[in-house]
């Protein structure tokens, strides 16, 4: 099935430790994105990539990286340096073009301990 | 700049009932509208969306949406509230000219009581 996979699921992490999440969509999207969500709050974008080795910083960046070396994937790399990193993580693509709809994955939650 | 404003954190209705879940735009060109629904714990799933082909756009789970330029608003409705639409429900909008982003509202959640 056609479709974006995030893993894990559920991750903890040690304060002063870097973390990766995985992002796989086999939907042929040019564009990826990363949103942050906190219990309650609204979607803030993290980082978004309209093209393979290419990518922008959103609105809430610091603390983040990214990559996007293949089409179908762009980690996220949540870095030491984000001083409070839980929350719930949604990956999303879509066709790069205006009016074209967004999809998202099924979220990732990270937790400091 | 887009955005988008949601009326309403919480909205509580009946079984049963009309749901109305208000959203306006500001947008500086002919905007691309969505309404986005999410479960606990899961993604976002697309409701409906409106790309100016009718100004009342129909959705899934029996949702519907009409776009009212004049009074920038994109209402989201359904005629009769069950206990399975109790969610968090986003509305979205994408400005023609800028494709690579999307501004989403801060989202209204909806109980349905019993």
């Amino acid at each position: 099935d056609g479709g974006i996979t995030q893993s894990p699921k559920y991750l903890f992490r040690k304060e002063g430790q870097n973390v990766t999440l995985s992002c796989e969509q086999n939907l042929n999207h040019d564009a990826m994105y990363w949103y942050r969500q906190d219990p309650g709050q609204g979607l803030r974008l993290i980082y978004y990539s309209q093209i393979v080795n290419d990518f922008q910083k959103g609105d809430i960046a610091e603390g983040y990286s990214v990559s996007r070396e293949k089409k179908e994937s762009f980690p996220l790399t949540v870095t030491s340096a984000q001083k409070n990193p839980t929350a719930f993580y949604l990956c999303a693509s879509r066709i790069g073009q205006a009016g074209n709809t967004i999809y998202f994955g099924e979220g990732s939650w990270l937790t400091v301990v | 700049a887009q955005s988008v404003t949601q009326l309403g954190s919480h909205v509580s209705v009946s079984e049963g009932a009309l749901v109305l879940l208000r959203c306006n735009y500001s947008s500086s060109v002919p905007p691309y509208l969505f309404w986005y629904v999410q479960y606990p714990n899961q993604g976002l799933q697309l409701l409906l969306k409106y790309t100016s082909a009718a100004t009342l756009v129909k959705g899934i789970n029996g949702f519907e949406a009409e776009f009212k330029k004049s009074e920038t608003s994109f209402h989201l409705t359904k005629p009769s509230a069950h206990m399975s639409d109790a969610a968090e429900y986003f509305c979205a909008v994408s400005e023609s000219n800028y494709g690579q982003n999307f501004v989403f509202g801060p989202g209204t959640r909806l109980s349905v009581l019993p």
